[in-house]
């Protein structure tokens, strides 16, 4: 079966940093590009970042570039998500799920991130 | 990189057809097809529900149907059912080599 299983998030203070693990189980995780989405409370879907299957290509929305920094342990099977200088724009459940043939396929159920003081 | 245009809400009654307009450019919906359907229900993970514009995927069922015409990409639902009620986001790869979602249509079946 397959499981992308986040962790890590919380209520964190803005310019506060935060790291999402997210562990895969039911494919060859070393051999899948794999990404972050998020979602704002009651808003839409927002592709976040993505990252080729031995982490040498990496790419982020531009509203988190410089700030948030997409890796991977291949030996772990386990994708991450630095977030630092946080914000209150940031707030939002974050999933992630496997990039494959140009869709997101499966999900993970996501982790809550909140960004207040 | 602006969100791709979507209804905010469609709505049907069981049995009818609906159909979700997704607006683009010529720098993502048009460039490619790499268009690709989610569907969402309240407090769940996203689904994909079509990719590549018109594929479903195994276990999504053929009443669910997917185009492309110049910028703009639609997703088809006929014979609606009660369980199709749910929010469907539409989502394209881009020339910058970022993805862009649409904003999201909620369907209500009435």
């Amino acid at each position: 079966e397959v499981q992308l299983v986040e962790s890590g998030g919380g209520l964190v203070q803005p310019g506060g940093s935060l790291r999402l693990s997210c562990a895969v189980s039911g494919f060859t995780f070393s051999s899948n590009w794999m990404s972050w989405v998020r979602q704002a409370p009651g808003k839409g879907l927002e592709w976040v970042a993505t990252i080729s299957q031995d982490g040498s290509q990496k790419f982020y929305v531009a509203s988190v570039k410089g700030r948030f920094t997409i890796s991977r342990d291949n030996v772990q099977s386990s994708l991450f998500l630095q977030m630092n200088s946080l914000r209150a724009e940031d707030t939002a459940v974050y999933y992630c799920a496997r990039y494959i043939a140009s869709q997101f396929d499966p999900w993970g159920q996501g982790t809550l991130v909140t960004v207040s003081s | 990189q602006s969100a791709l245009t979507q209804p905010a809400s469609v709505s049907g009654s069981p049995g009818q057809s609906i159909t979700i307009s997704c607006n683009g450019t010529s720098s993502d919906v048009g460039a490619y097809n790499y268009v690709a359907w989610y569907q969402q229900h309240p407090g769940r993970a996203p689904k994909l529900m079509m990719y590549h514009v018109t594929n479903r995927p195994s276990g999504v069922s053929d009443r669910f149907s997917g185009s492309k015409s110049d910028n703009s990409a639609s997703l088809t639902i006929s014979g609606l059912q009660a369980e199709d009620e749910a929010d469907y986001y539409c989502n394209s790869f881009t020339k910058s080599t970022t993805w862009v979602f649409g904003g999201g249509t909620k369907l209500t079946v009435l």
